[in-house]
């Protein structure tokens, strides 16, 4: 069975620091994985995703993430914080061997901090 | 491009009352929808899914339930609100090629 961890359900860094989200997976096939962003009272907007192509996957607003197999991570990372970054972010895993379901973690608050 | 609506934006409702939240998709066709919850400080709960019209798979046992009356229409219904069905609710598609999913705005119900 697939499943999420993000480690610290609150992160808070300064503005122009190092943004570090952590997020650990587990899959019984090489998976699909994705980070997702939402601000509040919003829907969830996808950041990026990694299918088994680059293990170093850029996205939108200058994050970007990194596939490990061996440490079975996929950590977030953006190297300048700005205020606007402040949102909670998801960590999420699909099989893409016909499953239906797209299994989130359970979210990483992000503080920045001025 | 794909497009995701949902209605009303915000919802009061008594405990006891019915509930009737809807979802429309525009752009694609035969897309696998879903319905998730988020309690306040929580994270994502995923409540049904639908893979085509009729087809609903139950993820949560509870006092909701869902329809899909047409191809890019999704219905969450309840016959009785209960308190702790307050929350946001957000439906979405999966892209089938990409694995990708697309969110709705969502719906803030608070149920007094």
């Amino acid at each position: 069975a697939q499943s999420v961890t993000q480690l610290g359900s609150h992160v808070s860094v300064s503005e122009g620091a190092l943004v570090l989200l952590r997020c650990n997976y587990s899959s019984s096939v090489p998976p699909y994985l994705f980070w997702y962003v939402q601000y509040p009272n919003q829907g969830l907007q996808l950041l990026l995703k990694y299918t088994s192509a680059a293990t170093l996957v850029k996205g939108i607003n200058g994050f970007e993430a990194e596939f490990k197999k061996s440490e079975t991570s996929f950590h977030l990372t953006k190297p300048s914080a700005h205020m606007r970054d402040a949102a909670e972010y998801f960590c999420a895993v699909s099989d893409h061997d016909g499953g239906f379901k797209t299994i989130f973690g359970a979210g990483t608050r992000l503080f920045v901090k001025a | 491009s794909q497009t995701i609506h949902q209605w009303p934006a915000t919802l009061v409702q008594p405990v006891g009352s019915p509930l009737s939240l809807e979802c429309t998709v525009e752009g694609t066709s035969n897309p696998n929808l879903y319905w998730y919850r988020q309690a306040a400080g929580r994270g994502l709960q995923l409540l049904f899914y639908s893979v085509g019209i009729g087809q609903i798979s139950s993820e949560v046992p509870q006092n909701l339930s869902a329809s899909r009356p047409q191809d890019r229409q999704f219905i969450l219904s309840s016959k009785k609100l209960l308190l702790s069905d307050s929350g946001f609710y957000l439906c979405a598609w999966r892209d089938i090629d990409s694995y990708e999913q697309y969110f709705g705005p969502g719906t803030r119900l608070t149920v007094t």
